[in-house]
Order: structure tokens, then sequence, then C-alpha cells
């Protein structure tokens, strides 16, 4: 009950296309689901992050999209550069511990 | 800019030799976190500490393993004996509990053991 499901494993789109990775969850306590983004050699930096009160939240190119009755939210890229080239893992959280569980990552490449 | 530093960034050893990584958190964060990545086994929290006390070391093997905040600007995490199946890369990330629920990741240390 405490995975976080995330999908595809790896994905390689063209520049300016719009790849989506996916999130599920079984704890119906996680309250606070962030997006990490990951280049090589390098920390997880924080992306962006939702809580269940919206569905749908943006920061500038990037967008998540939350669905709290089937369990799910995603990330979607907008206008996908090659810069975006990167691991992006998804995670959630119940706020106040603090504690993180996060997904298996997703290996993003965008062809120039 | 405030950032959570990692030393050492590289780490090669025998097996069997006793391994310390050190983490300055952000000045002020009073939570702090180890993390362990893999190809295999992707991010796995290994303890978290908050106003440096532990709060959770369950993600760690405890016979080798410990952690631990000598004081609010240094949490060390050592092996001892290091085994091969410990190279990994280890994260430290820090954070202000209560506040924003962001997690701040130091940039790791590739630990490689032989």
């Amino acid at each position: 009950q405490q995975q976080v499901k995330q999908s595809p494993q790896s994905l390689i789109v063209q520049k300016g296309g719009i790849p989506i990775i996916n999130c599920a969850y079984e704890n119906t306590a996680f309250d606070y689901f962030p997006w990490y983004q990951q280049f090589p050699g390098k920390g997880p930096a924080l992306l962006i992050a939702i809580r269940p009160d919206v569905s749908e939240k943006k920061e500038g190119r990037f967008t998540i999209s939350f669905n709290k009755s089937a369990k799910q939210f995603s990330l979607h890229i907008m206008d996908s550069q090659p810069g975006d080239s990167a691991t992006y893992f998804c995670a959630a959280s119940i706020s106040g511990t603090y504690k993180y569980i996060f997904g298996t990552g997703t290996r993003l490449k965008v062809l120039a | 800019d405030a950032r959570v530093t990692q030393t050492p960034r590289h780490k090669v050893t025998e097996m069997g030799q006793e391994v310390t990584m050190r983490c300055q958190p952000i000045l002020g964060h009073n939570t702090v976190f180890w993390y362990r990545q893999t190809m295999m086994q992707g991010l796995e929290l290994l303890a978290y500490f908050r106003n440096r006390a532990p709060l959770d070391d369950s993600g760690m093997p405890k016979d080798r393993f410990s952690a631990e905040m000598p004081d609010a600007t240094l949490a060390t995490l050592k092996i001892q004996p290091s085994e091969p199946r410990d190279s990994a890369v280890y994260f430290c990330a820090s954070g202000v509990a209560g506040s924003t629920d962001t997690q701040y990741f130091g940039p790791g240390t590739r630990l490689t053991v032989l």
C-alpha cells in the first residue's frame, strides 16, 4: 500500500512533443505529490508539486494532472526541449510526516 | 545560494573497509534525510532526522549502517564493514518540517566497494 507505481520506465520524444509520465498510488492518506527532475551526476530537484484539492497545476511548460478517484497523477511537458532530457521521479507523501515514497523513475530523452 | 553539500563526492574502497559520508544541510533546515539510489532499487529512504533526533531508520541495514547528527550542521552516514552490494549513490536531503514539504537534495556521494 506504500508503493507508488510509475510508468513508463523510459520515453523518447521529438523536440516539441508532449511526453506524459504516469504515477499511481494506493494509500488514500497521501496528500502531497511532488515531481523531481534529476540530471546525470546531480541530485534530484523539485520540479512541481500538487495537493489533492486541485485537479491540475501548471508551472511554465510543466503540468501535473491529478485524479483523486483513480488515485493517479501525471506529468505533462509541453513543447519539450532537448534540455528536458533527464530522469523524472514522482513521489507521494503524507503532510507533516515529510516522508516521501518515490516512484521508480522515468528516463526521458528529447531528440533535437 | 543555499544548498546541501556532501563529501566526498566519490569514494572507492575495498570490501571490509569503513566508509563515512558527510552532509551539511541547508542552514536553518531541521529535517535531514539519507537516500540510496541504485539502478535496480531506485531511490530508497535509509533514515531521517528531525531536530537532530532520528525519526525513522527502518530502511537501513542495522548491522552495518549507522547514521548520526553530531550537530545541526553535520549529518553522517557510516558503513562498517562495507560490502560490494553497498555500491550506490548516496544522497542527503534537507528541509523544514511544517513548511512546504519540499526536500532539497545534495549532489550525492558515489560509492564503489570493490
